[in-house]
């Protein structure tokens, strides 16, 4: 089974203060993902990487960075904390397929961390 | 533009069968995927359509649409345990996923 850890299940964080966010995958998957899930709104995509060092903007990019150093982790960065984002935040990782199996690699999420700014 | 519909919420009752509507405008499309999310945990994947027609797994099933952007999830004898929220979601190009809002699922006694 894949396993895709999430560093905190529960963060508080104080207003300007840098926060690091940290996933860890087990399965040598080559693509992870960072979401935000707010209520109303789902899921959105926030930054992917899909190779190590590899970093592309999602939907929601702003006031965050990431960093992919080892295949195995994708770290989340607030540079400067603010109460708007406050949410829950879900690490994803993923397969690339190939051929007949390339769109069908699923995404195998982590348990969240609910990040709360004060 | 890229927009994904699912209701908000639906209510069911145990042993009854359930269907969760999505219907999707992408601006591409290589498959839809379903998943479940109980309360405080992570999505977990339910199934996967990329040509039109049913896929069965088990109580469940997924339909897909391509032609009419359209897709459902059929949940069959619900349980307690099938209360949850299903998400929908579309991949579009590479592998980024476009997800729906949700559909939180109430299985009532």
């Amino acid at each position: 089974d894949v396993k895709v850890t999430q560093s905190s299940r529960y963060l508080v964080k104080r207003t300007g203060e840098k926060v690091f966010l940290e996933c860890v995958q087990d399965m040598d998957h080559e693509n992870m993902f960072w979401y935000r899930q707010d209520p109303g709104l789902g899921l959105r995509l926030i930054y992917f990487s899909y190779d190590v060092k590899m970093k592309e903007k999602g939907d929601i990019p702003e006031g965050y960075s990431v960093s992919r150093e080892k295949k195995e982790r994708f770290s989340l960065i607030l540079e400067s904390a603010s109460t708007n984002q406050t949410s829950m935040y879900l690490c994803a990782s993923s397969l690339t397929g190939t051929g007949l199996t390339l769109s069908y690699q699923p995404q195998h999420f982590g348990d969240g961390t609910r990040l709360s700014i004060l | 533009g890229q927009n994904i519909d699912q209701p908000t919420e639906m209510t069911a009752t145990e042993g009854a069968i359930v269907q969760i509507n999505c219907t999707y405008q992408t601006s591409g499309f290589n498959g839809l995927f379903w998943y479940q999310q109980h309360a405080g945990e992570a999505p977990t994947f339910l199934s996967y359509n990329v040509l039109d027609g049913l896929e069965e797994k088990g109580r469940f099933s997924s339909f897909l649409s391509r032609s009419k952007g359209y897709s459902y999830l059929l949940l069959k004898e619900l349980q307690m345990k099938d209360s949850a929220s299903y998400l929908c979601a579309v991949r579009a190009r590479t592998d980024k996923l476009i997800f729906g809002t949700g559909t939180r699922l109430q299985v009532f006694p």
